[in-house]
C-alpha cells in the first residue's frame, strides 16, 4: 500500500513568503506528527494530531507556524514570514492510533531552502 | 527534559567488521526505546525497539538492549555489510507521555566500505 506522502519535495522561497507543506498519510492512520531537521540534527517534534484536532502544539517555534487536519486525513504545515532560519527538512509521519506505542511512519520530507 | 545523545560520527568500517553505536538517554520513568535508519534517498525506518528495562529489540543482524542501569541502548551488528551504509539515529519515546512523540539523538552515519 502507499506510504506516507509529502508535497512538494522541494521548496525554495524568498525571505518573508508564506509557504504550506503538505503531509498525506497512511490510509486509516489518526495519528500524524510533523517534526523538522535542520542539517546535521536529529528531527524535532513540531506538532502531533490525533483526528481533526491539535492535541499537542507544543514544539511549534513560534505563531509563525501553524497546522492544519481538517478532515483528520491530509495535513497542511504553513508557515508565515519565512526567515533563512526556517530552512529545514519537514518530515510528517502517521500511525494507527494514540494509546500504547504504535510504530510511526515517516514521509520522504519537504526540504524547504529560504533565501 | 528528555534527551537522546548518541556518538558521532560518521564511523567508517570495513565489510565484516563489528559495528557499535553507542546511545544514552535522559529521561524520567522508563521511556521506550528505538533505533532508527535513514538509508540514502529514502525516508526514516523503524530498524528495532525495547519498551522496557533489559528487553532486546533485533532485526536485520543489529541489536540493542535497554539497560536502565547505564540508562543506554547501543546498537551493534556482528558484521556489517556495504548496504548497511545509512544514518541511525536514537530514539525515545518518553514514559506515559500522551503523544508518543519521538525525541531524536542527532545520528550518526555509518560507512562501510567493500
Amino acid at each position: 500500500g502507499a506510504g506516507v506522502s509529502q508535497t512538494p519535495s522541494n521548496k525554495v522561497t524568498e525571505k518573508g513568503k508564506y509557504v504550506e507543506l503538505r503531509c498525506d498519510p497512511i490510509s486509516g492512520h489518526t495519528a500524524l506528527y510533523w517534526y523538522r531537521q535542520s542539517l546535521g540534527q536529529g528531527p524535532e517534534f513540531l506538532i502531533y494530531f490525533q483526528g481533526t484536532g491539535a492535541a499537542d502544539d507544543s514544539g511549534l517555534p513560534n505563531d509563525r507556524f501553524f497546522a492544519v487536519r481538517p478532515e483528520g486525513s491530509v495535513s497542511t504545515l504553513k508557515i508565515q514570514r519565512t526567515e533563512r532560519g526556517d530552512s529545514a527538512v519537514y518530515l510528517c509521519a502517521s500511525s494507527l492510533q494514540r494509546g500504547s506505542y504504535n510504530e510511526q511512519f515517516f514521509g520522504p520530507g519537504t526540504r524547504l531552502t529560504v533565501l | 527534559g528528555d534527551s537522546v545523545t548518541q556518538m558521532e560520527g560518521p564511523v567508517t568500517l570495513s565489510e565484516e567488521a563489528f559495528l557499535t553505536i553507542n546511545c544514552t538517554y535522559t529521561a524520567t520513568g522508563y521511556p521506550s526505546l528505538f533505533w532508527y535508519v535513514q538509508y540514502p534517498g529514502e525516508g526514516l525506518q523503524l530498524l528495532l525497539k525495547a519498551t522496557k528495562a533489559d528487553d532486546k529489540g533485533s532485526n536485520k543482524g543489529f541489536e540493542a538492549t535497554y539497560r536502565k542501569e547505564t540508562t543506554s541502548f547501543h546498537l551493534e551488528k556482528g558484521s556489517v555489510q556495504v548496504s548497511d551504509s545509512a544514518v541511525y539515529f536514537c530514539a525515545l519515546v518518553g514514559y506515559g507521555g500522551a503523544t508518543n512523540k519521538l525525541i531524536f539523538g542527532t545520528g550518526t552515519l555509518l560507512a562501510v566500505q567493500p
